[in-house]
């Protein structure tokens, strides 16, 4: 049973627009979260995180917004450059406090020059 | 400071025959976890292991399993091999277990397996 979703599996954007990629979980207890990016022939690079008692995370370019009444998570990345294309996948750990992350199954972000 | 080293990167290997995959750690790291990844179903969790000792384990058959040495290193072993284990297996540290704190997890680039 999947708790994490990314029911989008790619995305599209020109340049300099925004992106946004959504999550969406099942398991209500779940209180943080993060996303990870991964390029081709790499491991997953840690991106940004949240917990549960913000609504909204920042870093750079990169902000999480987190809804939980939705269990709905967004990534925004703004401005979107060329070097941002790769699979973006979010992720949340057990409430037990277990160091196994649930993943998503990943957005392919294709930046458009 | 070096990150997370997996070897090899690419495996062929028929099926019935047995691997082993190696992990070396982020310097300092105690905790490292495996995890599973195939089109259309994401990372998947194997296991995790702290101070040599197997603290979770995922949903997988016996025919995987792994271990962990005193400097923290890493193996990780499937018997019997099936067409359905060709995968990128990934290798992920950090310092502790999580225990309520937050651990971020560092990933290697992968070991490809392919079964034939």
């Amino acid at each position: 049973d999947q708790q994490v979703k990314q029911n989008s599996p790619s995305l599209s954007v020109q340049e300099g627009r925004i992106s946004i990629l959504n999550c969406d979980y099942t398991n209500s207890m779940f209180d943080y979260f993060l996303w990870y990016k991964k390029y081709p022939a790499e491991g997953p690079t840690f991106l940004i995180s949240i917990s549960s008692i913000k609504d909204k995370n920042e870093d750079g370019r990169f902000t999480v917004f987190l809804n939980k009444s939705a269990k709905h998570l967004s990534l925004h990345i703004v401005p979107s450059q060329p070097g941002d294309s790769a699979v973006y996948f979010c992720a949340a750990p057990p409430v037990t406090g277990a160091n196994n992350l649930f993943f998503g199954t990943g957005t392919r972000l294709t930046v458009i020059p | 400071k070096a990150g997370v080293t997996q070897t090899p990167r690419y495996l062929i290997k028929t099926r019935g025959q047995q691997v082993t995959l190696s992990c070396s750690p982020i310097s300092g790291h105690r905790s490292v976890s495996w995890y599973q990844q195939t089109p259309g179903q994401g990372l998947q969790f194997l296991f995790e292991y702290f101070s040599e000792t197997q603290r979770n384990k995922g949903n997988f058959p016996g025919r995987f399993s792994g271990r962990q040495f005193s400097n923290s290193r890493s193996e990780m072993n499937v018997s019997t091999l099936e067409l359905g284990d060709s995968a990128l297996y990934l290798c992920a540290s950090s310092l502790a277990p999580g225990q309520g704190a937050r651990d971020i997890q560092y990933f290697g680039a992968g070991t490809r397996l392919s079964v034939l």
